[in-house]
């Protein structure tokens, strides 16, 4: 059973457009939330987070959205540049436990 | 900078032979993890460990065992390596619960 799940395999934006990134949950008890980026043959690089107390929160040029209420986050990259093309994953945990669970990624292509 | 080490990039091993992932953080983090990743499968589980010489199965420990000796350093070992254990391997950190994994730049293993 997919806990968390991110529907689009890939994504193609053009440069200085907003990319926004999907991830869907199913666990209510889930109460960190987390979005990496990856390039290929590297690790997964950690972007930016959001607590369940939180709807909103931001880094610069990235956003991150969380709806409780949809069990859904969202991340957005504006404005979008050719170097954030790599795959993203979204992650999920809850208090009292150590290990987050990782959607399948969506890869993500800015064209130029 | 927290800084993950995973001792290869690439390894090629035979089926049956036993094989060593070794990982080192220079963070004095407690908590250490073991994830294979694979396409269309996003990031999974083996093994991790909250402490010195404690360890916790992950999502997909068989095939799979580990050692943690000394805070810094966290091994995953493959007992009897098969073909389906070809994939790659992603070390990570973390300091505390709910906050950021600090991933390593992963192991390429192919088993043939």
């Amino acid at each position: 059973d997919q806990q968390v799940k991110q529907n689009s395999p890939s994504l193609s934006v053009q440069e200085g457009r907003i990319s926004i990134l999907n991830c869907d949950y199913t666990n209510s008890m889930f109460d960190y939330f987390l979005w990496y980026k990856k390039y290929p043959a590297e690790g997964p690089t950690f972007l930016i987070s959001i607590s369940s107390i939180k709807d909103k929160n931001e880094d610069g040029r990235f956003t991150v959205f969380l709806n409780k209420s949809a069990k859904h986050l969202s991340l957005h990259i504006v404005p979008s540049q050719p170097g954030d093309s790599a795959v993203y994953f979204c992650a999920a945990g809850f208090s009292g436990t150590y290990k987050y669970i990782f959607g399948t990624g969506t890869r993500l292509k800015v064209l130029a | 900078d927290v800084k993950v080490t995973q001792s290869s990039r690439y390894l090629v091993k035979r089926t049956g032979e036993k094989v060593f992932l070794e990982c080192v953080q220079d963070m004095d983090h407690e908590n250490m993890f073991w994830y294979r990743q694979d396409p269309g499968l996003g990031l999974r589980l083996i093994y991790f460990s909250y402490d010195v010489k404690m360890k916790e199965k992950g999502d997909i420990p068989e095939g799979y065992s580990v050692s943690r000796e000394k805070k810094e350093r966290f091994s995953l070992i493959l007992e009897s390596a098969s073909t389906n254990q070809t994939s790659m391997y992603l070390c990570a950190s973390r300091d505390i619960t709910n906050s950021p994994l600090h991933f390593g730049n992963g192991t390429r293993l192919t088993v043939t």
